[in-house]
């Protein structure tokens, strides 16, 4: 892997479905995944920063993994709901790039 | 806390002329700040890197005659597009940092669309 990927691309599942979406990421020179959920109109907002292989964190109905290994991180959604329809962004900062590569996201569609 | 707004949102102008991109930390001081360039469908590009009382600096392939990048304060941040071209029509998002590294958390302005004639 040399970019950042996600995936899938867009997602529209139904309030109440939980859901994970992916992101592949260089596993050479690692040193950080940044995740941030995006809705139309408004700022990029910062869930979580993982460092650690094996790293988890949750914020309410969201949580996160990290595999630093094999360079992959996932996201889930518990129970979704319509406010959490948005585009979910991953950025890897590796060490040889010195800057934070971003995948071109993921939108996530919440109807009821 | 960490409120990043940008202005204009959206401006449109002709080609030849100049814009300008002012981006704010409300309630902080950000040590570094960051200018992303995203063209549809494609990610969130890294155009400049800009730290307080000092020259920005540009990632390989952004023209920094162009795209001129001023950070005179801990809370101010501005882009210049210098004579705008159709092809720099574009959504421009700038971002903050406390630390200056990429390690933290960045703090996103909600953008701004260009549109060139």
């Amino acid at each position: 892997i040399l970019n950042v990927e996600q995936s899938p691309q867009s997602l529209h599942v139904q309030e109440g479905d939980s859901t994970n979406f992916t992101c592949s990421f260089p596993s050479s020179n690692f040193y950080a995944l940044h995740w941030y959920r995006w809705e139309t109109a408004k700022s990029p907002e910062a869930l979580f920063v993982m460092t650690l292989n094996g790293d988890e964190k949750k914020k309410g109905r969201i949580s996160a993994t990290l595999n630093t290994k094999e360079g992959y991180s996932y996201l889930y959604i518990k129970g979704s709901q319509p406010e959490d329809s948005a585009t979910y962004l991953c950025a890897s900062l590796t060490g040889t790039a010195s800057k934070l590569t971003f995948g071109t996201g993921t939108r996530l569609q919440v109807t009821l | 806390g960490a409120v990043v707004s940008q202005h204009p949102s959206w401006v449109i102008c002709k080609s030849g002329t100049s814009v300008k991109i002012e981006c704010r930390s409300l309630d902080f001081q950000a040590t570094t700040m960051f200018w992303y360039r995203q063209f549809p469908k494609q990610s969130l590009m890294l155009m400049a890197t800009s730290n307080e009382g000092s020259k920005a600096t540009y990632e390989q392939g952004v023209e920094k005659d162009k795209f001129l990048i001023n950070h005179a304060s801990l809370t101010l941040s501005t882009l210049t597009v210098t004579s705008a071209h159709p092809e720099d029509s574009s959504f421009y998002i700038c971002s903050a940092t406390t630390s200056g590294r990429f390690y933290n958390e960045q703090f996103f302005g909600p953008g701004t669309r260009l549109t060139v004639l």
